[in-house]
């Protein structure tokens, strides 16, 4: 089955310890990027990646890093986690877009519920 | 970053009624996609425009690209209670392949 995959599903941290939330797709997509939603404020953008060993800044890169060395995974990881990264986090990939547009179809994983203590 | 203006927030309708929604931008798009969110899921693409002026339909769902290519409007005939959930649109300009999204309409359907 075609999908984007999230681990952990939920996770309480407290302030200032490391983790990581790995995204993983199977659909050979280039294209990969992390979300985050908050109430109110909707989905926005971390960051992205064109390909391999390519990534770039989003709306609101800080306090995030990524890193793309396969073309399957795109972990996020947060070095020193903060109250205000609560939030539900979003990996997304799709084929990179042609001329026309299409591949800009970006298909979701099933969110990462994320608390910072 | 820009967030698109997608109305109405919310919408309460009997089971059976159409729905109308919309989304407008200060910016041209190249590409509108219409996703939708339920409890504890990721969004799920429904319908995606490429051009101007297209309307392109799946199941009960209607989804045309203005012609300005500011706007896009989304439309669900006869709505059923698994219609509920929160619809997104979402525009993209080729830059860097980023999605900006609107804010969403959070759909109830009373059987």
């Amino acid at each position: 089955e075609a999908q984007v995959t999230q681990n952990p599903r939920y996770l309480i941290t407290v302030t200032g310890k490391k983790l990581t939330v790995t995204c993983s797709q199977n659909m050979n997509h280039e294209y990969m990027s992390w979300y985050r939603q908050d109430p109110g404020l909707g989905l926005r953008q971390i960051y992205y990646s064109m390909n391999v060993e390519v990534t770039d800044k989003g709306d609101v890169p800080e306090g995030y890093k990524v890193s793309r060395k396969e073309k399957r995974n795109f972990p996020l990881i947060l070095e020193s986690p903060s109250p205000n990264q609560t939030s539900l986090y979003f990996c997304a990939s799709s084929f990179q877009p042609t001329l026309a547009g299409k591949g800009n179809e970006q298909f979701f994983g099933p969110g990462t519920r994320l608390t910072v203590l | 970053g820009q967030q698109l203006n997608q109305s109405p927030q919310s919408m309460f309708i009997q089971e059976g009624e159409d729905v109308s929604m919309n989304c407008t931008s200060s910016s041209i798009f190249n590409t509108w996609l219409w996703y939708k969110q339920e409890p504890g899921e990721g969004p799920v693409l429904l319908i995606a425009l490429y051009k101007a002026g297209e309307l392109t339909s799946n199941g009960r769902l209607t989804a045309q690209f203005g012609i300005t290519r500011k706007d896009s409007f989304l439309n669900i005939s006869a709505s059923i209670p698994s219609d509920v959930g929160i619809y997104f649109c979402a525009g993209n300009n080729n830059a860097g392949n980023m999605l900006t999204f609107g804010g969403g309409t959070r759909l109830m359907v009373k059987p």
